[in-house]
């Protein structure tokens, strides 16, 4: 079956450090998008790609990258890791045309010491 | 993007019906309605949309009103299994839209 999966589930990190988080999908989705989610707050766009070679800045994208050299992946790096970027980190893809759901990941907790 | 409002938090006796609200009044014309739902700290869950007609799948119903500027998506009959908090959100059709923008959400509870 097809499926989106987050790599590694759990980490911890130290402040300065660079981080990829990773993020593969099976279906062949064009778009997929990164997303965090803080404590009692929802998910918020941290960057999005529409296809390869294109990317995207969400809401909350400072100090987070992402490349998009293939279909199948979209990592996102975190160039010197803050105690702030401490969260839950949530991969998403969905097919285009429009008119389809969205399939999560299962989620990344990242944590930055 | 169209911006949804939500009540914060719901509760729902299990067996009953839910209804969840949203108020989505700047909604255009090439805009649907999502709802998705996200069970403690699990990914988000899609559950169904629409554009203007109702819709129903095996998981709920959706209601939009003629205007668009609300909808109520309805659990026929809550289990303690759907307690979570549930989102609604507008969506683009257009290629620059696609993007999936969550607001607050409702927390809802399933009491026994």
């Amino acid at each position: 079956d097809a499926e989106i999966t987050q790599s590694p589930r759990h980490k911890i990190t130290e402040t300065g450090r660079q981080v990829t988080l990773a993020c593969h999908q099976t279906w062949n989705h064009n778009n997929m998008f990164w997303y965090r989610q803080d404590l009692g707050h929802g998910l918020r766009l941290i960057h999005y790609s529409y296809g390869v070679q294109d990317t995207n800045k969400g809401e909350v994208s400072d100090g987070y990258s992402v490349s998009r050299s293939n279909t199948e992946d979209l990592p996102l790096t975190l160039e010197s890791a803050a105690s702030s970027q401490t969260s839950v980190y949530f991969c998403a893809s969905s097919e285009s045309p429009w008119n389809t759901e969205a399939f999560f990941g299962q989620g990344t907790r990242l944590t930055v010491v | 993007d169209a911006k949804t409002t939500q009540p914060p938090s719901m509760d729902c006796a299990e067996g009953r019906a839910a209804n969840l609200p949203c108020n989505h009044s700047t909604i255009s014309g090439n805009e649907y309605v999502y709802w998705y739902r996200q069970i403690h700290s699990q990914g988000p869950q899609y559950i169904i949309h629409g554009l203007k007609n109702n819709e129903t799948n095996e998981m709920a119903s959706l209601i939009i009103t003629e205007d668009r500027k609300s909808s109520t998506l309805i659990l026929p009959h809550a289990t303690l299994r759907d307690t979570a908090v549930y989102y609604c959100i507008v969506r683009g059709i257009y290629q620059g839209a696609q993007k999936l923008v969550f607001g607050q959400g409702t927390r809802l509870t399933i009491n026994p």
